[in-house]
């Protein structure tokens, strides 16, 4: 069956500290894993894709990087922002179907 | 910009009731696509289109029905309205190779 694991389910950080958000999955054939930013009433919005031969992939303060051998992805924000305040959900792509496999995201607070 | 426009923010409803939600976007897009998402359980497929008059049953069709006559509109109905439907009710639509660009969501309350 495929699954899309996250972890944590919450996080609190202080202003301008990093963090690392993780995504595991059992997902196959794979084809992408995207991650996407939720804002508190507003729907996902896409921050990247990675597809199997990228290992790295970075939008301003957000980098994510996958493994597909071990079918691990990891979303690292920089110096974080009060506005960085979501949540963050992981989601993969079999290689068939229009399908996506979600993950039940990781709720992000950013304190002063 | 791809808009992707959900007609209610919030919607309150009592049991029993016909409930339509209605979803357009602008980009031409063949695909589109009708989520629930509740607290602990993330985003559940409930039914996709990829084509006019075209629809796919998702994880969790029961007690739901949609309609496509038009490209760019996708309808999610409630036949008849129950209290574990209340839920945020995301639309997406896509093209090829794009990602899903989401619709900001119809709150539904069941009462």
């Amino acid at each position: 069956k495929n699954q899309v694991e996250q972890s944590p389910q919450s996080l609190i950080i202080l202003e301008g500290k990093n963090c690392t958000l993780q995504c595991n999955y059992t997902v196959s054939p794979f084809s992408n894993l995207r991650w996407y930013k939720q804002d508190t009433g507003r729907g996902p919005v896409s921050l990247t894709i990675m597809t199997f031969s990228e290992n790295t992939k970075s939008n301003g303060r957000y980098t994510a990087t996958l493994d597909a051998d071990t079918k691990q992805s990891s979303l690292h924000i920089t110096a974080s922002q009060l506005s960085d305040s979501a949540s963050y959900i992981c989601v993969v792509s079999a290689n068939s179907g229009y399908a996506l496999n979600f993950g039940k995201g990781t709720s992000l607070l950013v304190t002063p | 910009d791809v808009k992707v426009t959900q007609s209610s923010r919030y919607l309150v409803k009592r049991t029993g009731e016909k409930v339509f939600l209605e979803c357009v976007q602008d980009m031409d897009h063949e695909n589109m696509f009708w989520y629930r998402q509740d607290p602990g359980l993330g985003l559940r497929l409930i039914y996709f289109s990829y084509d006019v008059k075209m629809k796919e049953k998702g994880d969790i069709p029961e007690g739901y029905s949609v309609s496509r006559e038009k490209k760019e509109r996708f309808s999610l109905i409630l036949e008849s309205a129950s209290t574990n439907q209340t839920s945020m009710y995301l639309c997406a639509s896509t093209g090829l190779y794009q990602p899903q660009h989401f619709g900001d969501g119809t709150r539904l309350s069941i009462l």
